[in-house]
């Protein structure tokens, strides 16, 4: 199976734009999470989608939104970009069964910097 | 809220040493899951415990799920400088919304 896809890999913005990731799940895979990651805060929580659905979400200000489409793929979008928003960002699917969100696998990232 | 205190926050080995690290919470989990991430790369999943008590390996690595629940270990042994990385450690709860929360992570350096 392929594992978890993220598009871009890289991305450079100025602050005031905006920007939006994509993230393609393990095929059969409904959850999918997103995380920020910065060197001085670790794994920072997003959000969750399931079945097209926000399930959970973290402490993050509204100008970080997401979606997910039918197929589980999903896009997180960030409005009004800030010099802090430079980070690398991580999605992560999760299959069906145990409850749901229990086995993350992340894929490799997408490196946003923010200038 | 729910926090996973992981420890120590870096370590620095010799080739050939064993190496533990671990993970402890005032909250109870259902699942605790150990990652690798490399540089510019997204954790990768190395073991993952869905029973208290359980003890599973992989190659070189073996991690138990605390009989409380609240607990986790990581071990490494005979470690090489592949080893290198940043060890994650993370907890899933249904308790309260499903939630998956991450340790801040050991970095390990090995040095040949």
């Amino acid at each position: 199976k392929a594992g978890v896809t993220q598009t871009p890999r890289y991305l450079i913005k100025t602050r005031g734009q905006q920007v939006t990731l994509s993230c393609s799940p393990i095929s059969g895979h409904r959850s999918v999470s997103w995380y920020q990651q910065t060197p001085g805060q670790g794994l920072q929580f997003l959000f969750e989608y399931f079945s097209e659905t926000q399930r959970n979400k973290g402490n993050f200000p509204g100008r970080f939104s997401g979606r997910q489409f039918s197929n589980s793929r999903s896009e997180m979008n960030v409005s009004t970009l800030e010099l802090g928003d430079s980070a690398l960002y991580l999605c992560a699917s999760s299959p069906e069964g145990r409850g749901g969100q229990e086995t993350q696998y992340f894929g490799p990232g997408t490196r946003l910097l923010v200038l | 809220g729910q926090q996973l205190n992981q420890s120590p926050q870096s370590m620095f080995i010799q080739e050939g040493e064993d190496v533990s690290m671990n993970c402890t919470s005032s909250s109870i989990f259902n699942t605790w899951l150990w990652y690798k991430q490399d540089p510019g790369e997204g954790p990768v999943l190395l073991i993952a415990l869905y029973k208290a008590g359980e003890l599973t390996s992989n190659g070189r690595l073996t991690a138990q799920f605390g009989i409380t629940r609240k607990d986790s270990f990581l071990n490494i042994s005979a470690s090489i400088p592949s080893d290198v990385g940043i060890y994650f450690c993370a907890g899933f709860s249904n308790t309260g919304g499903f939630k998956t929360i991450f340790g801040a992570g050991t970095r390990l350096f090995v040095k040949a």
